[in-house]
């Protein structure tokens, strides 16, 4: 099955709303990393959260790592937020790093 | 502090035609990935290595792509004969494999189009 599942698959909102993107991982997958690429652009680390609540500016990550799950939240979205956020995991919590990525959310923020 | 680097931008090819894309990571990353993000889509891990050596390629097409790292710095990501469902941006990033310190940083990566 699939390792990591992002949802939803999209999300329309006007700017100033919240938003609320859900990953979903195996039972064996750790190192969990969110990610933010706009169209067209660069793919750029947000957070590296394995467990636990990180905060940057606007948004903040939250994992827990027991029910597999991870949350990113972006407070008083912004027009400039509109793009791709990604999930990553490590499957299998290997001695050598190794990443996969879920589908994405695709975000639009409208003004 | 440089990122990684990678070339061509573009490459636009005819079916069964080969082309090399280039990646420079990070220095001092010890750890190097190729993913292949058809558009609209997660990028999808082709091959990663910890310095030199391949530590996981099973999802690399091994018929038509490879991959060295042979110094492990500079890496080169090969497509022998194209082919239209190749079409996709073609990314590499590195990190320091270090538990602990493990975000990864991504180039721009190389949009290919096959024709």
């Amino acid at each position: 099955g699939q390792q990591v599942q992002q949802s939803p698959a999209s999300l329309v909102l006007q700017e100033g709303e919240n938003a609320e993107l859900q990953c979903n991982f195996s039972s064996t997958a750790t190192r969990l990393q969110w990610f933010y690429q706009h169209p067209g652009g660069r793919l750029v680390s947000l957070f590296y959260n394995p467990s636990g609540t990180k905060h940057t500016g606007r948004l903040t990550s939250t994992t827990v790592t027991n029910e597999r799950r991870s949350s990113l939240h972006i407070s008083s979205s912004q027009t400039t937020d509109s793009g791709t956020y990604f999930c990553a995991i490590d499957p299998h919590d290997t001695n050598a790093y190794k990443v996969i990525f879920g589908k994405g959310t695709h975000l639009h923020v409208l003004p | 502090e440089a990122g990684v680097t990678q070339s061509p931008r573009y490459a636009v090819l005819q079916e069964g035609q080969a082309v090399s894309f280039w990646c420079d990571p990070i220095s001092g990353h010890d750890t190097l990935y190729w993913y292949q993000q058809p558009r609209d889509q997660g990028p999808q891990l082709l091959v990663y290595f910890r310095d030199e050596a391949v530590i996981d390629n099973s999802q690399l097409p091994s018929d038509r792509f490879s991959a060295v790292r042979p110094k492990g710095t500079n890496s080169t990501l090969k497509i022998q004969s194209a082919k239209q469902g190749d079409t996709a941006t073609y990314l590499c990033a590195s990190s320091f494999g270090g538990r602990g310190n493990e975000r990864l940083f991504f180039g721009h990566g190389t949009k290919l189009s096959v024709l």
